[in-house]
């Protein structure tokens, strides 16, 4: 089974701009959840969606958003990026509990 | 405050030695206990999951113990190797199954290990 990816693996943006970010989970699960990972913070959690509903959402600004696709992928959008927003931006799917994780974009604000 | 602490935040050994990392929780409720690794540059890694009811899980050269009534877990590291050096995540759930906003991680132990 491919494993999870994540799409671009690096990006770099200005303050303003927006940026989309993909994930597609391994196959079969229906549940993907975005992390956002900095050196001082370690990784926090962002979204989850589960069959294109979002499940829980962490302590992000409305400015971080996402949406999950009926075939499981999931695209989280920032729109408005601050130069905080730099990090390393993960997603995991899970069929349950073991989560698997993609490896990351890792987007800088410039 | 549910919180997950690691110690140490660094660590460098020697190849072929021994090491334990540390992790402390104030999570409640308490589901599972996991264990990541991350490379640098990667996503984590799922090494180990325990449940309240485990005090020991092993895969390979790795051990991480619980102990529920004090909310310690410690991983440890046997004969280490080169390629163990990576960044060690502590990870506690609140709820079985659940959603994985429940998740509570720590903020890691990066370990070196030199030749």
């Amino acid at each position: 089974k491919a494993g999870v990816t994540q799409t671009p693996r690096y990006l770099i943006k200005t303050r303003g701009q927006q940026v989309t970010l993909s994930c597609s989970p391994i196959s079969g699960h229906r549940s993907v959840s975005w992390y956002q990972q900095t050196p001082g913070q370690g990784l926090q959690f962002l979204f989850e969606y589960f069959s294109e509903t979002q499940r829980n959402k962490g302590n992000f600004p409305g400015r971080f958003s996402g949406r999950q696709f009926s075939n499981s992928r999931s695209e989280m959008n920032v729109s408005t990026l601050e130069l905080g927003d730099s990090a390393l931006y993960l997603c995991a799917s899970t069929p349950g509990e073991t989560q698997y994780f993609g490896p990351g974009t890792r987007l800088l604000v410039l | 405050k549910n919180q997950v602490e690691q110690s140490p935040q660094s660590l460098i050994i020697l190849e072929g030695k021994n090491c334990t990392l540390q992790c402390n929780y104030t999570v409640s409720p308490f589901s599972n206990l996991r264990w990541y690794k991350q490379d640098t540059g990667r996503g984590p890694v799922s090494l180990t999951i325990m449940t309240f009811s485990e005090n020991t899980k092993s895969n390979g050269r790795y051990t991480a113990t619980l102990d529920a009534d004090t909310k310690q877990s410690s991983l440890h590291i046997t004969a280490s190797q080169l390629s163990d050096s990576a960044s060690y995540i502590c990870v506690v759930s609140e709820t079985y199954g659940g959603s994985q906003g429940n998740l509570i991680f720590g903020k890691g132990t990066k370990l070196s290990v030199k030749p």
